[in-house]
């Protein structure tokens, strides 16, 4: 069974760090590109980064450029999110998503971590 | 950044009714034009890609139209399971998402 399991948010004063991780299981995670897309409580959905198959090429969302940092380990099949200066407009919950082989969709998600930057 | 418009934001239907949700992209996305459906408290599940081409185990009540910068997903015939917020998203340069179409039970 395909599945992607979210760990590691929490609440954290403004300013602060948290690193997300994402276990995947189900699929051969080195062959495809991962993501990291949240949803603010009420709110749509916001895509925050990507991370290609071979963990060589990251983009981010302008919104959190600069701040937080995408990585994976193929041999741990686990994908992670580091974030740093958190804001309050960060609150959100935080999906990892698996990329299909065109990256144009994502065609499976975790069921998301909570994150809320308060004081 | 290119922006989707989705419309109408409320839908009230009856089971059984057609749904006609409406996605507009501010430029042309080709056809990189992917619907999700998402239930409260539930992960989004891709429904459509590359405007037209159903997810697999999604249901043949389900499609997608269009290219360029005009889509359409349709469901044929709404079963009570449906009624949910539907989401349409875009690969450019990056991904973006519209605001979302819910449909609900009228």
């Amino acid at each position: 069974e395909v599945q992607l399991l979210e760990s590691g948010g929490g609440l954290v004063q403004p300013g602060g760090s948290l690193r997300l991780s994402c276990a995947a299981s189900g699929f051969t995670f080195s062959s495809y590109a991962m993501s990291w897309v949240r949803q603010a409580p009420g709110k749509g959905l916001e895509w925050v980064s990507v991370i290609y198959s071979g963990g060589s090429s990251t983009y981010y969302a302008d919104s959190v450029k600069g701040r937080f940092t995408i990585s994976r380990d193929n041999s741990k099949n686990t994908l992670y999110l580091q974030m740093n200066s958190l804001r309050a407009e960060d609150t959100a919950v935080y999906y990892c998503a698996k990329a299909v082989a065109s990256h144009d969709a994502f065609d499976m998600w975790g069921q998301g971590t909570m994150v809320t930057v308060s004081s | 950044e290119i922006v989707l418009t989705q419309s109408p934001a409320t839908l009230s239907l009856s089971p059984g009714e057609r749904a006609t949700l409406s996605c507009r992209a501010s430029q042309s996305v080709s056809s990189f034009l992917a619907w999700y459906q998402q239930k409260p408290g539930q992960a989004p599940r891709l429904l459509i890609y590359d405007a037209s081409n159903r997810a697999t185990g999604i249901p043949a009540r389900f499609s997608g139209s269009g290219s360029g910068t005009d889509f359409t997903l349709t469901i044929s015939s709404l079963e009570p399971e449906d009624f949910a917020v539907y989401y349409c998203q875009q690969r450019g340069n990056w991904w973006t998402f519209g605001q979302g179409t819910k449909v609900e039970i009228k």
